[in-house]
């Protein structure tokens, strides 16, 4: 079984500042592919940024990156200079194996102007 | 467009009344999966199918059914939905080996 924790349910942050939104995962596969979602008050669900376990480098995009610490099963979000639109639920997942994604429960993050 | 598209988008209905979520892709994905989701609770996979006439269950299946007869669609069908159904519902769909999943816009489905 594959597990995936989030251990901050609420985070804030000043516009223009950064976060760091937490993730622990727990998988026995060797090839994997970890997810950060953002989930606005549209409920649409967004891809943020993926990383393929068997990269070492730590995937950018644009404003957001990841610390992927593979011995430690850690795969931590930083979004830098916060914005208003980056209000939402971040989801942390993770796909392993026979296709099955699984979440974590969510990180509500709600940037302060 | 690339689309997952699911309908209703939102329905009331009463208990024991049969119903069913549809949810079809135009990207030629061979794995397709259905979530609900919860507050506090986060998605959790309901059903998955790998490819057509393959389906499996997944972390919640009690109470719904699938089937997955042509590619590009898989139906959720609820055959006596309860008040403990009443959530909100993601389609999603993927390539195999691709990683990423592409989701529908959600349905939100409460049972009175």
């Amino acid at each position: 079984a594959q597990t995936v924790t989030q251990s901050q349910p609420e985070m804030s942050v000043q516009e223009a500042e950064t976060v760091t939104l937490s993730c622990t995962y727990d998988t026995s596969e060797n090839n994997y592919y970890l997810f950060w979602y953002k989930q606005p008050p549209s409920r649409q669900m967004i891809l943020v940024i993926r990383q393929e376990a068997y990269k070492q480098q730590n995937a950018t995009e644009n404003r957001f990156s990841v610390n992927f610490q593979k011995a430690a099963k850690s795969f931590s979000l930083k979004i830098s200079d916060s914005q208003l639109g980056d209000t939402a639920m971040y989801f942390c997942a993770l796909r392993a194996g026979s296709y099955q994604l699984t979440f974590g429960k969510g990180t509500k993050l709600s940037v302060i102007p | 467009e690339a689309q997952v598209t699911q309908n209703p988008r939102y329905l009331i209905t009463v208990t024991g009344k049969k119903l069913t979520v549809t949810c079809s892709q135009n990207m030629n994905h061979e794995y397709m999966s259905w979530y609900r989701q919860d507050p506090g609770l986060g998605l959790r996979q309901i059903y998955y199918s790998m490819n057509v006439e393959v389906t499996d269950k997944g972390d919640v299946p009690e109470g719904y059914k699938v089937s997955r007869k042509e590619k590009r669609n898989f139906p959720l069908i609820l055959e006596s939905p309860s008040p403990n159904q009443t959530s909100l519902y993601f389609c999603a769909s993927s390539s195999q080996g691709a990683g990423e999943l592409f989701f529908g816009e959600g349905s939100r489905l409460t049972v009175l």
